[in-house]
């Protein structure tokens, strides 16, 4: 079982709507979770960032953190076609490796 | 200011040739860390230097080495080339250690033929 599962999508949604992004992980050590965003031809660029179950909004974006089911997800409110693009998951311990998923990309549809 | 640049931005070897990357952190960030992304696999963590110390390593062969300079600078290697290195090689760079953001670059585009 991969340390960090994500599904690759691709994900369509019109624009507008709500989009939901999520992963799994088996580690239970991990405790910081973060969500970033990857352009075609960039690097990718941190979203959000929380290390303690629940909810942390930041504009249009929530992360959503489960310890108990080892399940984190991304909502985007109101999205837009800006916000076409692959979503990243990422978690580390207290080591401090970082394990990222593979990559969800997502296409706001206009 | 600066973004974390990364050169060269596409390079393309052949097998069993060694190459060099490099990466110049945001001015100030003491932390680099390298990361190799492919579509099969992801993005998977190669090293974290700080402060010209190696302080983690990933779970690749010794082929992968890098270093880290007194400016913060850093550079990867990759020895003895083989088809299945070809990726995107980013490099990421914080503040400081751990949990700190990290402000990846563009990437370096290696094809390795």
């Amino acid at each position: 079982q991969k340390e960090v599962e994500q599904d690759p999508g691709p994900l369509s949604v019109p624009e507008g709507a709500i989009v939901s992004l999520n992963c799994t992980y088996s580690n239970s050590a991990f405790q910081y979770f973060m969500w970033y965003r990857q352009y075609s031809r960039k690097g990718p660029e941190l979203l959000m960032y929380t290390y303690s179950s629940g909810n942390k909004e930041d504009g249009r974006f929530t992360a959503q953190v489960d310890k108990s089911s080892k399940y984190i997800s991304l909502f985007i409110r109101d999205s837009q076609p800006s916000d076409s693009a692959t979503y990243l998951c990422a978690m580390s311990d207290r080591d401090d490796k970082i394990i990222f998923g593979k990559g969800t990309r997502l296409h706001i549809l206009p | 200011k600066a973004g974390v640049t990364q050169t060269p931005r596409y390079l393309i070897k052949t097998r069993g040739q060694q190459v060099t990357l490099s990466c110049s952190p945001i001015s100030g960030h003491r932390s680099v860390s390298w990361y190799q992304q492919t579509p099969g696999q992801g993005l998977q963590f190669l090293f974290e230097y700080f402060s010209e110390t190696q302080r983690n390593k990933g779970n690749f062969p010794g082929r992968f080495s890098g270093r880290q300079f007194s400016n913060s600078r850093s550079e990867m290697n990759v020895s003895t080339l083989e088809l299945g290195d070809s990726a995107l090689y980013l490099c990421a760079s914080a503040w400081g250690v751990g949990t700190d953001t990290q402000y990846f670059g563009p990437g370096t585009r290696l094809t390795v033929l």
